[in-house]
């Protein structure tokens, strides 16, 4: 049974990065059945997804953060991080990263991280 | 990109009963790609169904989903305490994948 457990900073300054890490345990990242994504839930909102990465290191990203976001992974630690940068209040969410399935077009989501709350304020 | 909207925002049932959640999609949703999801506070999100009616490994046959094109379905056909949560849907039939605000079920 894989399980991520997200990790970083829980406040994060105006105009500057969100960096958060996601372990992933019982599994190989280097799996190339999946994909590894990132999603968030802004307080009152829906979940909006970010987007994902590849263990070969290929991206694919919500057109809405994409000039702000990037992920990568890091196969040695079994790892995957998001960097957001010039974050603003509005970026202030809980954070999930989550297994995305990666045959054929099934795109949905068969594990999840229990998600990690970061404040945008100084 | 696709607008799930889902209905109701909140459903108060008792348990036993029948519960049916609704997830309308502003255009058709290619190939059934929908999935849904249940959500319990502090717990990560668990899989339920994919592609519009399959069950995921370990989900019990009394959730059931339904639907297709802009409407889809889950029926919970008699609810277990343990079924009282969040219920998202989520469609991965084109990019950017989104998700509806979600359904509350709660306790009556």
């Amino acid at each position: 049974q894989v399980q991520l457990q997200e990790s970083g900073p829980g406040l994060v300054k105006p105009s500057q990065t969100l960096f958060l890490t996601c372990t992933v345990s019982g599994g190989s990242i280097s799996s190339g059945d999946y994909y590894w994504s990132w999603i968030r839930q802004a307080p009152g909102m829906g979940l909006e997804w970010i987007g994902y990465i590849h263990y070969i290191g290929s991206t694919f990203y919500n057109p809405s953060l994409k000039s702000r976001v990037t992920i990568s992974v890091d196969t040695s630690k079994n790892q995957f991080s998001l960097t957001l940068r010039s974050v603003t209040a509005a970026d202030t969410a809980v954070y999930s990263c989550a297994r995305q399935m990666g045959h054929g077009g099934s795109r949905y989501f068969d594990s999840w991280g229990q998600g990690i709350l970061v404040t945008v304020s100084s | 990109e696709i607008v799930l909207t889902q209905s109701p925002g909140t459903l108060s049932l008792s348990p036993g009963e029948r519960a049916t959640l609704s997830c309308r999609a502003s255009q058709s949703v290619s190939s059934s790609y929908l999935a849904w999801y249940q959500h319990k506070r502090g717990q990560a999100p668990r899989l339920l169904i994919y592609g519009a009616s399959s069950r995921a490994t370990g989900i019990p046959d009394r959730f059931s989903g339904s639907g297709s094109g802009t409407d889809f379905t889950l029926t919970i056909s008699r609810l277990e305490p343990e079924d009282f949560a969040v219920y998202c849907c989520q469609q991965y039939g084109s990019s950017p994948y989104t998700f509806g605000q979600g359904t509350k079920l709660e306790i009556k």
